[in-house]
């Protein structure tokens, strides 16, 4: 398809694990955003990519969240040692990188710690 | 880093009448203002935006005002329907200083269209 692709959709795991979220852009997009959303809650900014600039990581809550992003391709969330407050649904962005173009958002994965 | 507040958290209004959600933002250089709409259990979506050197912008029953010297920027939904039933998100986006500034969303509000 052409839109974001997150994967997986739904991941229960139990305290203490570790987690990988995956989230495939639209193709051409050089911007990524990783946001979460607690139920009912807001977008909490995690982490973002433009192209070749360092990402800007100021919003991941510790040092047991880090993500990845290949080139203008892929990106990976990884949660090590997962606690019960990181339940969430983890929603991936892409757009063009204008900085001001529309952000095209997947469907989320929706982590839950047991 | 910007900071956006988002008022009121919850909104109940009757279906016809219109609703009136409003954003404050804290860097005087943001210069791009989207709204987002997420439907139960949806991912958000644009529903319109604004830029800096545009005080008003409307498409059909939504519109979107912004005052620069006060900061702060407003959706205005006239006539509302069942289906404006949603969270809305309002978010600003700093101008570019070299690093990869993202956007910053408010915390969502819950409107409510009441038959």
């Amino acid at each position: 398809g052409a839109g974001v692709s997150q994967s997986p959709s739904n991941k229960v795991t139990e305290k203490g694990k570790d987690v990988e979220l995956r989230c495939d852009p639209i193709s051409g997009h050089t911007a990524l955003y990783w946001y979460r959303q607690r139920l009912g809650q807001g977008l909490e900014f995690l982490i973002y990519f433009q192209g070749n600039s360092a990402p800007d990581k100021s919003g991941l809550p510790s040092d047991r969240f880090s993500a990845e992003r290949t080139g203008e391709s892929v990106s990976t969330l990884t949660i090590q040692r997962t606690q019960q407050e990181d339940s969430a649904v983890y929603l991936c962005a892409s757009s063009l990188g204008t900085r001001t173009g529309e952000l095209f958002f997947g469907e989320g994965s929706r982590l839950t710690v047991l | 880093g910007e900071n956006v507040e988002q008022h009121p958290s919850t909104l109940s209004v009757q279906e016809g009448d219109s609703a009136v959600i409003k954003c404050t933002y804290s860097d005087s250089a943001s210069n791009y203002f989207p709204w987002y709409k997420q439907e139960l259990g949806k991912r958000p979506q644009l529903i319109i935006d604004i830029r800096s050197n545009v005080g008003e912008k409307k498409d059909q029953r939504i519109a979107v005002t912004l005052n620069k010297t006060a900061k702060h920027f407003s959706l205005h939904i006239t006539e509302t329907q069942p289906e404006d039933s949603a969270v809305y998100f309002c978010a600003a986006s700093p101008p570019f200083r070299g690093g990869a500034d993202g956007l910053t969303f408010g915390k969502g509000t819950h409107l409510i269209i009441q038959p």
